[in-house]
């Protein structure tokens, strides 16, 4: 079946712009998460979702940061008057909360956002 | 909080020789642990996890790892690896009973060398 996936694969957007990333999770998954990959800085948890809300954004590295997903499906992640330092691949995972408890989260191919 | 720390940033290693890939882990809670791996140009797919019972689990491709409590060490192993084995390869760690984020080790960078 169909796996998790993000668009665009690749943004490049000069600094101060804002953008938006989304997310197509598994169908079904009910869980969303939302992480980033970048040089030094290896691979950080941003957000989880449950659903449409979102209980845990402890992540987030600024105000500028703010995702939303709505329908319990797709979500977008938007990064306001970018920076520089927020080049990096943009990775979004889900799962079903009703695994088993085998907490396997599946990840997509991820965005690379490079901003100049 | 849990923090995890992969020792190793870049292993070496020829062709059907055994390969090492450090992990530990620091939390004040139980966890669950993970190892996933990065093949090039592809995304993160799970490799192999603990959640309880047996401390030693294994992949479908050879791999396994330990969990050692007194140590809080999840290392990963593999008697014999092989070219395709090239990739880069994380440990996680989830709280239990915690929200499901994950929290990863910077990494270990495998390459295998005919």
């Amino acid at each position: 079946g169909a796996g998790v996936s993000q668009s665009p694969s690749n943004k490049v957007t000069e600094k101060g712009k804002d953008v938006e990333l989304r997310c197509d999770p598994i169908s079904g998954h009910t869980a969303l998460y939302w992480y980033r990959q970048s040089l030094g800085q290896g691979l950080e948890f941003l957000i989880y979702f449950q659903g449409n809300s979102a209980p845990d954004k402890s992540g987030l590295p600024s105000d500028r940061f703010s995702a939303e997903r709505t329908g319990g499906s797709v979500s977008t992640l938007t990064i306001q008057r970018t920076q520089q330092e927020d080049s990096a691949v943009y990775l979004c995972a889900s799962s079903s909360s009703s695994d088993g408890g085998n907490y396997e989260q599946y990840f997509g191919p991820g965005t690379r956002l490079t901003v100049t | 909080a849990q923090s995890v720390t992969q020792l190793d940033s870049q292993v070496p290693v020829f062709e059907e020789a055994p390969v090492e890939l450090r992990c530990n882990y620091s939390s004040s809670v139980s966890v669950y642990l993970f190892w996933y791996v990065q093949y090039p140009n592809q995304g993160l797919q799970l490799l192999l996890k603990y959640l309880s019972g047996s401390t030693l689990v294994e992949s479908i491709n050879g791999f396994e790892a330990e969990f050692n409590k007194s140590q809080t060490s999840f290392h990963l192993r593999k008697p014999s690896v092989h070219i395709s084995d090239t990739a880069e390869y994380f440990c996680a760690v989830k709280a239990r009973g915690g929200y499901n984020k994950l929290i990863f080790g910077a990494g270990t960078r495998l390459a295998v060398h005919p």
